[in-house]
């Protein structure tokens, strides 16, 4: 079955940076693209971005363009975002979701990684 | 960029119909799908491609897209239908994918 397993909360400082990782498993994963989603505490849904299947050709949000980095491991089947210069106001769960191959929606989605940003 | 309005609330009766609006131009151009999620999990797709269900949704769960408005319909509503739903599109202009700002359904 597939499974997307995300990594443990982290607490982080201003201006820091953090990398979270979603290991896939049960299907191919050179095929699918995977996404980014955050949610901050008590509001909706924030697409961040996304990554082809080979790993070469990402697209970002235009909000986190400057400072958000997705990359993929193959030999590991983990994909990884990373957002640097934190800030108070990217204290968020961040979910790693799965493109539906040939649909532009999400079939499958990590557990989340809580990352609270605190001085 | 593509903006997706929904209302922040609706209330329902146990039984009852709700129906949760997602507005945007032209909306009836675009595939939209549907997200239920309850607190402290990720979300679940409930409908896509404007009125489809994946397998293990109940019947109850429908959908339709017309003009600037798509519309998610909860037949005979169920105390566990009570969560945040979320409409979601892909907006080919940009390349990106964009969330409505959720609606949390509460069965009376």
């Amino acid at each position: 079955q597939v499974q997307l397993a995300q990594s443990g909360a982290e607490v982080k400082k201003p201006g820091a940076s953090v990398k979270v990782s979603c290991k896939a498993s049960g299907y191919t994963f050179t095929t699918y693209y995977m996404h980014w989603v955050r949610q901050a505490p008590g509001q909706g849904l924030e697409w961040m971005g996304k990554i082809n299947p080979s790993g070469d050709i990402t697209t970002y949000a235009q909000k986190f363009q400057d400072r958000i980095t997705m990359t993929r491991d193959t030999s590991t089947s983990t994909v990884y975002m990373e957002l640097s210069s934190l800030r108070s106001e990217d204290t968020a769960v961040y979910f790693c979701a799965r493109k539906r191959d040939g649909y532009n929606l999400f079939d499958y989605w990590g557990q989340g990684t809580l990352v609270t940003v605190s001085s | 960029s593509y903006v997706l309005t929904q209302p922040p609330s609706v209330s329902v009766a146990p039984g009852q119909t709700a129906r949760i609006t997602c507005g945007g131009y032209n909306i009836r151009s675009k595939s939209v799908h549907w997200y239920q999620q309850k607190p402290g999990q990720a979300p679940v797709l409930v409908v896509y491609d404007d009125s489809d269900r994946p397998s293990g949704i109940p019947e109850r769960f429908s959908g339709s897209n017309s003009g600037n408005t798509a519309t998610l319909t909860i037949s005979r509503v169920e105390a566990g239908d009570e969560a945040d739903y979320y409409c979601q599109v892909w907006d080919s202009s940009s390349d990106h994918v964009v969330f409505g700002g959720g609606t949390k359904l509460t069965v009376l």
